[in-house]
C-alpha cells in the first residue's frame, strides 16, 4: 500500500520569504503522480501543482515548485514570495496506476506572517 | 457552473441518528467519491462510485452507505451515527476513472459533521 508522510506539522515564515514543503512517499508503483493541495480556511481543496513520475523535469507554477527527487521518493514543494493568501494547509498527495485512488499525507498547516 | 456541490454545510447529530449527505456535480463527470478529514490527518477515501451504476468501498467504508442516484449525484448516508464519525466530508468528481493515467478530481466545498 502507498503511503504519504509529511513530517512537518507546522510552519511559519516571513511574508516575501521563501519556504519549502516536505514529503515523502512509499510505492513499488512505476506509473504515478504525485500532487501538492492546498486548503484555505474556507476548507476548499485546491490543487497548487502535479508532477507526472515519468517526467524528470520538475514542474512549477508561477511562485510555486517542487523538487521531486524519485529515488529518494522525496516530493517538496517551494513556494517563492510568500503572499499572506498563501496560509493554508497543504496536503501532499499520491496517486499510482495500480491502486487508482488518491492517498493523503497528514498535511502542513503554513502561516505567512505580515 | 457550480462545480462540485454539497448539502448541508453543517450538521449536528445525536448518536444513533441516521442522516444522508448530498452531492451533486455538473460537469459531466463519470466518477464519484467521497472521502472524510479528520484532525491532523489528510482524507481518506470512503467509498467511490467508477461510473453511474457502481460504488466500491475505499479505505474507511465501516459505517457507511452510498448511492449513486445519477450520474450527478452521489450521496453518502450514516445509518446510526457514532462520535467516531464526526468529521469534515468531502465530495470529489473526476471524468473518469482510467487505467493509465489521472484525471483530476475537484472537491466540494465539504460538510462539518459532528455526532454527540
Amino acid at each position: 500500500a502507498q503511503t504519504v508522510t509529511q513530517s512537518q506539522p507546522e510552519m511559519s515564515v516571513q511574508e516575501a520569504e521563501t519556504v519549502t514543503l516536505s514529503c515523502t512517499y512509499d510505492t513499488s508503483e512505476n506509473n504515478y503522480y504525485l500532487f501538492w493541495y492546498k486548503q484555505p480556511p474556507s476548507r476548499q481543496m485546491i490543487l497548487v501543482i502535479r508532477q507526472e513520475a515519468y517526467k524528470q523535469q520538475n514542474a512549477t507554477e508561477n511562485r510555486f515548485s517542487v523538487n521531486f527527487q524519485k529515488a529518494a521518493k522525496s516530493f517538496s514543494l517551494k513556494i517563492s514570495d510568500s503572499q499572506l493568501g498563501d496560509t493554508a494547509m497543504y496536503f501532499c498527495a499520491f496517486w499510482g496506476q495500480g491502486a487508482q485512488k488518491l492517498v493523503f499525507g497528514q498535511g502542513t498547516r503554513l502561516t505567512i506572517n505580515p | 457552473n457550480a462545480g462540485v456541490t454539497q448539502t448541508p454545510k453543517f450538521q449536528v447529530l445525536k448518536t444513533g441518528q441516521s442522516m444522508t449527505l448530498q452531492c451533486a456535480q455538473d460537469m459531466n463527470h463519470n466518477s464519484m467519491y467521497w472521502y472524510r478529514q479528520d484532525p491532523g490527518m489528510g482524507l481518506r477515501l470512503i467509498y467511490y462510485s467508477a461510473s453511474e451504476g457502481t460504488t466500491d468501498k475505499g479505505e474507511v467504508p465501516n459505517g457507511y452507505n452510498v448511492s449513486r442516484l445519477n450520474k450527478r449525484e452521489f450521496s453518502l448516508r450514516l445509518e446510526s451515527a457514532a462520535p467516531s464519525q464526526t468529521s469534515v466530508y468531502f465530495c470529489a468528481s473526476s471524468e473518469a476513472l482510467a487505467a493509465s493515467s489521472y484525471n483530476e478530481q475537484f472537491f466540494g466545498p465539504g460538510t462539518r459533521l459532528t455526532v454527540l
